[in-house]
């Protein structure tokens, strides 16, 4: 079983629709958790941090369940410039390192 | 944000051949590089972390003696791939953090622009 599990997608979604990405960890010692989003041929870049009580942070928001292990991603009024991976990240400190999904292709089209 | 670099950003090279990778942080001290490899709709491996001054830790399943890393100052690490071949080829993107990430779990690691390998 992978460590991190999102499904791949692709999520095909009219601009301004809302679409909703979901991930689950297999590690209970995870400690912080991410969505980094990643273009094509590039780096990863923070999207934003997780936590336990939700957070939002102007169109997107994110949720962490940590007794189901599931971590959720929302995007709301979805812009041509959101189209991208959206990968699921997870700090495990006993490990200290940071674990990846495969990531959730997302394309917004007109 | 802190800026960190990496050189080249895409290289070409024949089978037995060893190519080294640079990693800069340009405005800050890393006290750890962590090294990833991407293969093509996969997610990012951690292939080793490395901190300044002391012999880089590898995941399991990657080859120290194949994926050399020197981390010589706070503000460089270097990977070199050994006699690379063909399966090599991926995209090897390095990250750095000012403050270790041990026991700070929400350090943030900053990503290197990538390097994309080919081996023929």
């Amino acid at each position: 079983r992978k460590e991190v599990e999102q499904d791949p997608g692709p999520f095909n979604v009219p601009e301004g629709a809302t679409v909703a990405f979901n991930c689950t960890y297999s590690n209970s010692a995870s400690q912080s958790f991410f969505w980094y989003r990643q273009d094509c041929r590039k780096e990863p870049k923070l999207l934003m941090s997780v936590y336990s009580s939700g957070n939002e942070d102007g169109r997107f928001t994110a949720q962490l369940n940590r007794a189901s292990q599931y971590i959720s991603l929302l995007i709301r009024d979805s812009k041509l410039s959101d189209s991208a991976t959206y990968l699921c990240v997870v700090w495990v400190g006993t490990a200290s390192k940071l674990t990846f999904g495969t990531g959730t292709r997302l394309q917004v089209t007109l | 944000g802190a800026v960190v670099s990496q050189h080249p950003s895409r290289v070409i090279c024949k089978s037995g051949t060893s190519v080294k990778i640079e990693c800069r942080s340009l405005d800050f001290q890393a006290t750890t590089m962590f090294w990833y490899r991407q293969f093509p709709k996969q997610s990012l491996m951690l292939m080793a972390t490395s901190n300044e001054g002391s012999k880089a830790t590898y995941e399991q399943g990657v080859e120290k003696d194949k994926f050399l890393i020197n981390h010589a100052s706070l503000t460089l690490s270097t990977l070199t791939v050994t006699s690379a071949h063909p399966e090599d080829s991926s995209f090897y993107i390095c990250s750095a953090s000012a403050s270790g990430g041990v026991g700070a779990s929400t350090d943030t690691q900053y990503f290197g622009p990538g390097t994309r390998l080919t081996v023929l």
